[in-house]
């Protein structure tokens, strides 16, 4: 079965700053998938990449397949960009699919 | 406007009185899915479907049902339910396989 870890846990920032959240899984995938849950719960997809760096606004994402990495980066951090932050990797072909157990993160103005 | 749709949004039972958390989508995608979400655990999927008649287990089925005899609904069963049922609850679709996945809102199930 595929491990996912995620670290930080939890993360305080202040506006403004760069943000970094990493992602390691143990068995070797297709792709991988970023997930953002508001505060209130409700749950968005953030990106789904298999190689190289994806970019939409302020956030990055990034994968290294043969070190079994990710990352997600935040650019000029705001308060609305508080959330938990999990990244999911399959276990076998697509699905089905592991999380990580998240990363909270707070932006603090 | 797509949407995953869940009811209901809360529920609070007792152990033993079976429930069903219905859940819809309405952009005619193949695969659907049902996570748990557990303080401390994250989310872990308990079944999912490829298909209309085609289900599966994911890594906590134990004390869920599901069925899918139409593309758009995938109802979760608790015939019997028990406090440790007690969670958040998501479906979630997606064209094929587990990726770039719609979410629902969630059900809140208390189970006393």
């Amino acid at each position: 079965k595929n491990e996912v870890e995620q670290s930080p846990q939890n993360l305080t920032a202040q506006e403004g700053e760069f943000i970094t959240i990493n992602c390691s899984y143990s068995v070797g995938i297709s792709a991988l998938h970023w997930l953002q849950q508001h505060p209130g719960g409700g749950i968005v997809s953030l990106f789904m990449l298999s190689s190289g760096k994806k970019k939409h606004g302020r956030l990055i994402a990034t994968i290294n397949i043969q070190e079994k990495h990710s990352s997600l980066h935040i650019t000029a951090s705001h308060p609305r960009d508080s959330a938990v932050y999990i990244c999911a990797a399959p276990n076998s072909g697509n699905t089905p699919l592991v999380f990580g157990k998240g990363t909270r993160l707070s932006v603090i103005a | 406007e797509a949407q995953v749709t869940q009811n209901p949004r809360y529920l609070i039972t007792v152990t033993g009185k079976k429930l069903t958390v219905t859940c819809s989508q309405n952009m005619n995608h193949e695969y659907m899915s049902w996570y748990r979400q557990d303080p401390g655990l994250g989310l872990r999927q308990i079944y999912y479907s490829m298909n209309v008649e085609v289900t599966d287990k994911g890594d906590v089925p134990e004390g869920y049902k599901v069925s899918r005899k139409e593309k758009r609904n995938f109802p979760l069963i608790l015939e019997s339910p028990s406090p440790n049922q007690t969670s958040l609850y998501f479906c979630a679709s997606s064209l094929s396989g587990g990726f770039g996945q719609y979410f629902g809102p969630g059900t809140r199930l208390t189970v006393t």
